[in-house]
């Protein structure tokens, strides 16, 4: 099946800094998701992203379908922002959604 | 508000006593599928369900049962729950083709002691 790698794994951040999480995928996708998973343990849907850019406040999401990855961008980050983003792909019409291992972010403030 | 309601929220229960999660989304949508998430192997499909009595297995379907009677609900059913059944479960649901990505509920962390 597809795999999805996410990096950095773990990131701590100082309050208000800036900060870039990225994720690659081995195969062509027809969706893909980022998603933060807060404390309470909630996946909150942050895009839907299967190509190009889109903003939504202090996060932004890029994705470069032909070269297989997709950039989450957090900036002037809160310790609101703190919890487990997830970047899900679906690929060839399968039916699920496959998950990455996820970047624990943590900010201090 | 477009959702996806799941009940109940945290759940406790005893080896072997059957249970069942409800899930209930009302945008409409004919895909809903059902994932649980453990530490260190992330989330996965338990089954998933294309429309109104097509369901269909995902990546770990064993101990588990679901229905789609209705357009709007999918229940998680465990017949005889076991220990290695305590997870957090998640229900989410799509258009067909998830051309607007999935939509999570807000996910059911079940304990089986």
């Amino acid at each position: 099946g597809i795999q999805v790698e996410q990096s950095p794994p773990d990131l701590i951040l100082q309050e208000g800094a800036n900060s870039t999480l990225r994720c690659n995928f081995s195969d062509s996708v027809n969706n893909l998701q980022w998603f933060h998973q807060n404390p309470w343990g909630q996946l909150i849907n942050l895009f839907y992203i299967p190509s190009g850019t889109k903003q939504n406040g202090r996060l932004s999401a890029t994705t470069v379908a032909t070269e297989r990855y997709s950039l989450l961008y957090i900036s002037s980050s809160q310790t609101t922002d703190s919890g487990v983003y997830f970047c899900a792909v679906e690929s060839g019409g399968n039916n699920r959604l496959a998950f990455g291992k996820g970047n624990q972010v943590v900010v201090i403030p | 508000e477009a959702q996806v309601t799941q009940n109940p929220r945290y759940l406790i229960t005893v080896t072997g006593k059957k249970l069942t999660v409800t899930c209930s989304q009302n945008m409409n949508h004919e895909y809903m599928s059902w994932y649980r998430q453990d530490p260190g192997l992330g989330l996965r499909q338990i089954y998933y369900s294309m429309n109104v009595e097509v369901t269909d297995k995902g990546d770990v379907p064993e101990g588990y049962k679901v229905s789609r009677k209705e357009k709007r609900n999918f229940p998680l059913i465990l017949e005889s729950p076991s220990p290695n059944q305590t997870s957090l479960y998640f229900c989410a649901s799509s258009t067909t083709g998830g051309s607007y990505g999935y939509t999570f509920g807000s996910g059911t962390r079940l304990t089986v002691v």
